[in-house]
């Protein structure tokens, strides 16, 4: 299997833009996490989703982020506006049974 | 109070040394423990579940004391490829897992 595939690896943009962000779950997982890390603040959930539907979305920092998982092997982060503080490593992760998650590569965003 | 407490170090060992780690926890009802390796610029990857009885696997052990709400990472005769930031993780609420900011471990030769 492929492993967890994010596109893109890195992006680099101006503040005020719009970002997308692109994750393919491993075939067969059930649910779908997305995480933000940076040095102050380490790993921290953003939003998970259990076949398909968004279950906690507490993690989302405000309005300007939002999810969607419209099929089992596709979900998008975007951020719109972006602003400087967003710049960080976003880790899309899936699972088929409780806990043990599988990472994604990351997206190295740069927010100037 | 954070959820999930680490020492960042650095920890600086030479080879073939001797390791632990601990961290702590805050939610008493946590109920699955694990830990995490991530190397530089690279995605955490599960390194080891942490069992209340303790676990081994070759030269890592993990122990867990729900009582003073730790879990402890041993590693013994350690090698210049541990060297990486080992997170110390929580279940939460259904599926959820809360990671603490990791412990960065680098094994001198």
């Amino acid at each position: 299997d492929a492993g967890v595939i994010q596109s893109p690896r890195h992006e680099v943009t101006e503040m005020g833009q719009e970002v997308t962000l692109r994750c393919k779950p491993i075939s067969g997982h059930n649910s779908l996490f997305w995480y933000r890390q940076t040095m102050m603040r380490g790993l921290e959930l953003l939003i998970y989703f259990n076949n398909n539907v968004p279950i906690d979305d507490s993690g989302m920092p405000e309005d300007r982020f939002s999810a969607k998982m419209p099929n089992a092997s596709f979900s998008t982060l975007k951020i719109q506006p972006s602003e400087p503080r967003d710049s960080a490593v976003y880790f899309c992760a899936s699972s088929s049974f409780a806990y043990e998650q599988y990472f994604g590569p990351g997206t190295r965003l740069t927010v100037t | 109070r954070k959820e999930v407490e680490q020492d960042p170090g650095p920890f600086n060992v030479p080879e073939g040394a001797t390791v632990a780690f601990n961290c702590t926890y805050s939610n008493s009802a946590s109920q699955s423990f694990f830990w995490y390796r991530q190397d530089c610029r690279k995605e955490p990857k599960l390194l080891m579940s942490v069992y209340s009885s303790g676990n081994e696997d070759g030269r890592f052990t993990a122990q867990l004391n729900r009582a003073s709400q730790y879990i402890s990472l041993l590693i013994r005769d350690s090698k210049l490829s541990d060297s990486a930031t080992y997170l110390c993780v929580v279940n939460g609420r259904n599926e959820k897992l809360t990671f603490g900011t990791g412990t960065r471990l680098t094994i001198i030769p």
